[in-house]
């Protein structure tokens, strides 16, 4: 098996529980930033996106919250399951960047029994 | 039914060869991508690619050359293979390319392996 990505940063959640990703980004530029899922042997899968005149949009069991001030981004997942492990990244963009998108660091998420 | 399809999943090699990875979308998507993950899980983008028209050319070393027969495949040659090349390297596709940003669409990935 893969024993890349062993350094992440790791959160450990109860199945049930509420998880609560977070995201530093250091463009002040950057408009619109996206929330990814990339499990074991997979691609990046898009979870859900925000542009930078919202702070909060809500999808199917996920919220994502910016906080433009201190240029902060956070992704919770609600009542998190076994299927919600895998490692979450956020990527982010501005405008004259044409669509160049760059991704924070990976957060590793182990949803226990 | 795959949105975004890469081929080969899995590619070990020698030093020194040259290989190519394809990568096909039918999104219908204008703008396509290539991005390198490194051991540490590190994302980074190297080239896009909007109607067949380069728009991102990243500091990568010219022993990589994205080709886009048409804006539905953008395939991705690389020369003179070295250790550090060994990484895994997906294709993204995004509906036009537009500068205020939008989703990209990933590939499942080719697993790059250089002896």
């Amino acid at each position: 098996g893969e024993n890349v990505g062993l350094h992440l940063p790791t959160l450990s959640v109860q199945e049930g529980d509420n998880s609560i990703i977070n995201c530093a980004y250091s463009n002040s530029a950057s408009d619109y930033f996206i929330w990814y899922k990339q499990e074991s042997g997979k691609g990046p899968q898009f979870i859900i996106d925000i542009r930078s005149n919202m702070d909060k949009r809500q999808g199917q069991r996920v919220t994502v919250l910016l906080n433009k001030t201190v240029k902060h981004l956070s992704l919770q997942i609600a009542a998190t399951q076994p299927g919600d492990s895998a490692v979450y990244f956020c990527a982010e963009t501005f405008k004259a960047a044409g669509n160049k998108l760059t991704f924070g660091g990976g957060t590793r998420v182990l949803v226990k029994p | 039914d795959t949105a975004v399809s890469q081929t080969p999943k899995y590619l070990v090699t020698q030093m020194g060869n040259d290989k190519s990875i394809k990568c096909e979308q039918n999104l219908g998507h204008d703008t396509m991508y290539w991005y390198k993950q490194d051991s540490k899980k590190f994302l980074k983008i190297m080239f896009s690619y909007n109607n067949k028209e380069l728009i991102i050319n990243e500091t990568v070393p010219n022993r990589f050359s994205p080709k886009s027969p048409d804006k539905a495949h953008l395939n991705l040659h690389i020369n003179s293979l070295e250790l550090g090349d060994s990484a895994v390297y997906f294709c993204a596709s995004s509906q036009s390319g537009r500068p205020w940003g939008e989703t990209q669409y990933f590939g499942p990935g080719t697993r790059l392996l250089v002896l």
